[in-house]
């Protein structure tokens, strides 16, 4: 089945305590992306990849890291965590062809508590 | 500013009734505009997908307009079911490469028994 996965699905951490937050997708897909998504606010881009080694910003990346080895994962590595950062996240990914039809497809979320 | 925004908030109706939710974008250039279903706890699903040169698209009961001219969209559900109850968030993408898409609050929508 195609598919985006996500783990853990939950977290609760302390503050300063560095975690990993992994994704992975199974359609070969060149574009993967990290999101995180707060009450009232639309969905916010922290980092995309277009390729495996090739990340950017995107418009929150501040206080998170990514790395892109493989072209089927891309982790979310959050170094010294602070509340702020609590908020439900999501990794997505997509075919990079130029087509409007490069429809992304969203993994279940992680839901990231930080005390 | 790159901005889209959704009305209303929340809305409550009866199931098999019809409702109409209005997103407006300041998106500049202006590409695509999406329309995804999030159910709670899950991730969005994609419902349709409009380049301005097309001004409605249809997803069974799902319907979406695109007015390129004065930058809004609309999605129309028809006869509405439990199931629909969602919030449905308006993405407007200002290329077709994948980064730089503008999300919406969303709306969320209750149908009711």
């Amino acid at each position: 089945e195609a598919q985006v996965t996500q783990n853990p699905r939950y977290l609760i951490t302390v503050t300063g305590k560095k975690l990993t937050v992994t994704c992975s997708q199974n359609m070969n897909h060149e574009y993967m992306s990290w999101y995180r998504q707060d009450p009232g606010l639309g969905l916010r881009q922290i980092y995309y990849s277009m390729n495996v080694e090739v990340t950017d910003k995107g418009d929150v990346p501040e206080g998170y890291k990514v790395s892109r080895k493989e072209k089927r994962n891309f982790p979310l590595i959050l170094e010294s965590p602070s509340p702020n950062q609590t908020s439900l996240y999501f990794c997505a990914s997509s075919f990079l062809t130029g087509a409007v039809t490069d429809t992304q497809y969203f993994g279940p979320g992680t839901r990231l508590t930080v005390l | 500013k790159n901005q889209v925004e959704q009305s209303p908030q929340s809305l409550i109706i009866l199931e098999g009734k019809n409702c109409t939710l209005q997103c407006n974008y300041t998106v500049s250039p202006f590409s695509n505009l999406r329309w995804y279903k999030q159910d709670t706890g899950r991730g969005p699903v994609s419902l349709t997908i409009m380049t301005f040169s097309e001004n409605t698209k249809s997803n069974g009961r799902y319907t979406a307009t695109l007015d390129a001219d004065t930058k809004q969209s609309s999605l129309h559900i028809t006869a509405s079911q439990l199931s629909d109850s969602a919030s449905y968030i308006c993405v407007v993408s200002p290329n077709n490469y994948g980064q730089n898409f503008v999300f919406g609050p969303g709306t969320r929508l209750s149908v009711l028994p």
